[in-house]
């Protein structure tokens, strides 16, 4: 089992439309969560993180977090073209709290 | 600041030539890290340093990989000899604390 697991995709939504991307852990221990975004060509872009379970949100992007089921998500409302990316989830382990783990990566298409 | 910084932004070499890559970090910034990332892989994380003390090369692939951080403004990443198989997107990263990373804009490494 990989240590976090997100969908390849990509993952097709319409302009206006709420996209959300899911990431799965292993870790029971795991504390912290973040989410990058790396658009085509670019490097990873941090764009949001989270610690404790429930919500955050931060403009059009919400960042869910619920630890008893190992799931982190983010939400994009009003999702626009310029979304379009690779979406990377990365979690740190208890075990090692100086690394990131990343999983491979969500491709989200937002078309017009 | 000027964010990471990378040198060169792109690099062709024949198999068998050293290739170093270079990185200098954010200012202030404790951690430093280096990633390769290819399609096949996604992102990998090969050593990192704390106050230019290495402390986890258990991503490095081989000893042909080899990393030195002389200061805290300045890390290198070097190959040596070079082979098809480490074409790839190289990414250095800083952090204050080792959690939220900073991307620099990668170096494209193509080995022919």
């Amino acid at each position: 089992q990989k240590e976090v697991e997100q969908n390849s995709g990509p993952l097709s939504v319409p302009e206006g439309a709420i996209a959300s991307l899911n990431c799965t852990y292993s870790d029971r221990g795991s504390q912290s969560f973040f989410w990058y975004r790396q658009y085509s060509g670019k490097s990873p872009e941090l764009i949001m993180f989270i610690y404790s379970n429930g919500d955050k949100e931060d403009g059009r992007f919400t960042a869910q977090l619920n630890k008893a089921s190992q799931y982190v998500s983010l939400l994009i409302r009003d999702s626009q073209p310029s979304d379009s990316a690779t979406y990377l989830c990365a979690v740190i382990s208890q075990y090692n709290t100086d690394k990131l783990i990343f999983g491979t990566g969500t491709r989200l298409q937002v078309f017009p | 600041d000027a964010g990471v910084i990378q040198s060169p932004r792109h690099e062709v070499t024949e198999m068998g030539q050293e290739v170093t890559l270079r990185c200098k970090p954010i200012s202030g910034h404790d951690y430093l890290f280096w990633y390769r990332q290819t399609m096949m892989r996604g992102l990998e994380l090969l050593i990192y340093f704390n106050n230019n003390v290495p402390i986890d090369d258990s991503g490095m692939p081989e000893d042909r990989f080899s990393a030195k951080m002389p200061n805290a403004s300045f890390s290198t990443l070097k190959i040596q000899p070079s082979e098809p198989r480490d074409s790839a997107v190289y990414f250095c990263a800083s952090s204050l604390l080792g959690d939220e990373q900073f991307f620099g804009p990668g170096t494209r490494l193509t080995v022919l």
